[in-house]
């Protein structure tokens, strides 16, 4: 069965530092998201990206976020200026061809802020 | 008022129980209702995803929308332990945007 597949799994990185989170989402989807889950904590929605724009985005998706989708087959999340608080899983899922297909996430990124 | 409140748990139950998840909601804009299974360490897993009031059944799980209601529930029958997971309902209107309940803890004993 098709799946997300998201690397890495574990990221370590100091604060300040910029860190990028990358996904490959199913094949034919075309939408993709970026939710984040810090411990003990809900699942919480980032942003929606579809056509090559975001498409919807939260509160916490800040200026020091950033998404891209630098070819056919990547999606990346970028945080500039990583904080203490950004520590979480990071969670990449994509929808199908239409608004209204089911979203399928991958099994994240545990990303440490030191 | 929390927006999606889902009752955290740990729930526990011997094999072969009939298990009933439930979750409740206030906006009620909420169109699309889906449970998704989470294993320790993994990602979230769709289980059932549903737009109406109603039930839908897929196997040994039924999802049932109460939209009059606001009030969402996950039956799993003939529980195994295999289901020992922690099961998060999410819910979105029109748009992208998910929002989760705090998901449920579920024990299944042999």
């Amino acid at each position: 069965e098709p799946e997300v597949t998201q690397t890495p799994s574990h990221q370590v990185t100091q604060m300040g530092q910029e860190v990028i989170l990358r996904c490959v989402p199913i094949s034919n989807h075309l939408y993709f998201y970026w939710y984040r889950q810090i411990l003990g904590q809900k699942v919480e929605f980032l942003v929606s990206f579809y056509n090559n724009e975001i498409s919807e985005k939260s509160e916490i998706f800040d200026d020091q976020f950033s998404v891209e989708r630098p070819d056919g087959s990547n999606f990346t999340l970028k945080i500039r200026s990583t904080k203490l608080e950004d520590s979480a899983m990071y969670f990449c899922a994509s929808g199908g061809v239409i608004e209204d297909q089911p979203q399928h996430f991958g099994d994240g990124t545990r990303l440490s802020i030191l | 008022q929390k927006e999606v409140e889902q009752d955290p748990g740990p729930l526990s139950v011997p094999e072969g129980a009939i298990v009933s998840l439930n979750c409740t909601y206030s906006n009620s804009a909420f169109q699309y209702f889906m449970w998704y299974r989470q294993y320790s360490r993994k990602g979230p897993e769709l289980l059932m995803y549903t737009y109406s009031s109603g039930n839908k059944e897929d196997g040994r799980f039924t999802a049932q929308v109460d939209k009059s209601s606001k009030y969402i529930s996950l039956f799993i029958r003939d529980s195994q332990p295999s289901d020992s997971a922690t099961y998060l309902c999410a819910m979105r209107y029109a748009g992208n945007m998910l929002t989760f309940g705090g998901g449920t803890r579920l024990m299944v004993k042999p």
